[in-house]
């Protein structure tokens, strides 16, 4: 049975590092081809996707949020980190995280978590 | 504003069929697979459909998925007030190297 839940802070303050953890269970993310992916969702509008990391370790990043996220993986504990640095109100959103089977040309999300909400504000 | 472009809304009357369009370019829907998603309010989104056409396990067949050219299409027949969700597009932007979601679209089963 494959899940996957994220945790971290509800409430963090403006400037500060958000710092978010995707547990898993299920599958392996040394699988060849596994991928796991965080997306978001501001409060009434539309699912945002920030990055991603793959098996081999390689990894992508929003093209606007670049500078400010990384992305890691913890394979021995099925863990998956994103850090999100200078957050700001804007970023107050739903954080999910979610699975890529397949990897390489298949960017389709099989499995989510059941998302965080996550609100900035001082 | 969103890269993939998807109407705000559609309704239908329960049992009766609708169409949900996603329109993109060619560096996404264009050269690149495209899922669907379901997402019940207050749930996470749920996928429905993912390389275009295919349904994942448990998808019923009253959901189906089609691409041409630069534009996908999602269809739900026998619509159902069990339906009534926000649906989302998504694919792979090969020019900006990221995923990219439509905006939305509110399905409200009339």
């Amino acid at each position: 049975q494959v899940t996957l839940k994220e945790s971290g802070p509800a409430l963090v303050k403006p400037t500060q590092t958000l710092t978010l953890t995707c547990t898993f269970s299920g599958f392996s993310l040394s699988t060849s081809g596994m991928r796991i992916s965080w997306i978001r969702q501001p409060p009434g509008k539309a699912l945002e996707w920030l990055a991603h990391i793959d098996w081999d370790d390689d990894k992508f990043y929003s093209t606007s949020l670049r500078t400010r996220l990384t992305i890691s993986k913890d394979t021995s504990k099925n863990q998956v980190v994103l850090t999100m640095t200078n957050m700001d109100p804007v970023d107050t959103a739903t954080y999910y995280c979610a699975r890529t089977p397949l990897g390489g040309l298949s960017h389709y999300f099989d499995y989510w978590g059941q998302g965080t909400l996550v609100t900035v504000s001082s | 504003q969103s890269v993939l472009t998807q109407p705000p809304s559609v309704s239908a009357a329960p049992g009766q069929k609708v169409t949900i369009s996603c329109s993109g370019s060619s560096s996404n829907i264009g050269n690149n697979y495209v899922s669907w998603y379901q997402q019940l309010p207050g749930t996470a989104p749920k996928l429905l459909i993912y390389e275009n056409n295919e349904r994942p396990s448990g998808i019923p067949d009253r959901f189906s998925g089609s691409k041409s050219g630069t534009s996908a299409t999602l269809g739900i027949t026998g619509l159902q007030t069990g339906d009534e969700a926000d649906y989302y597009c998504g694919t792979w932007d090969s020019s900006l190297s990221v995923v990219v979601f439509g905006g939305g679209t509110k399905l409200t089963v009339l």
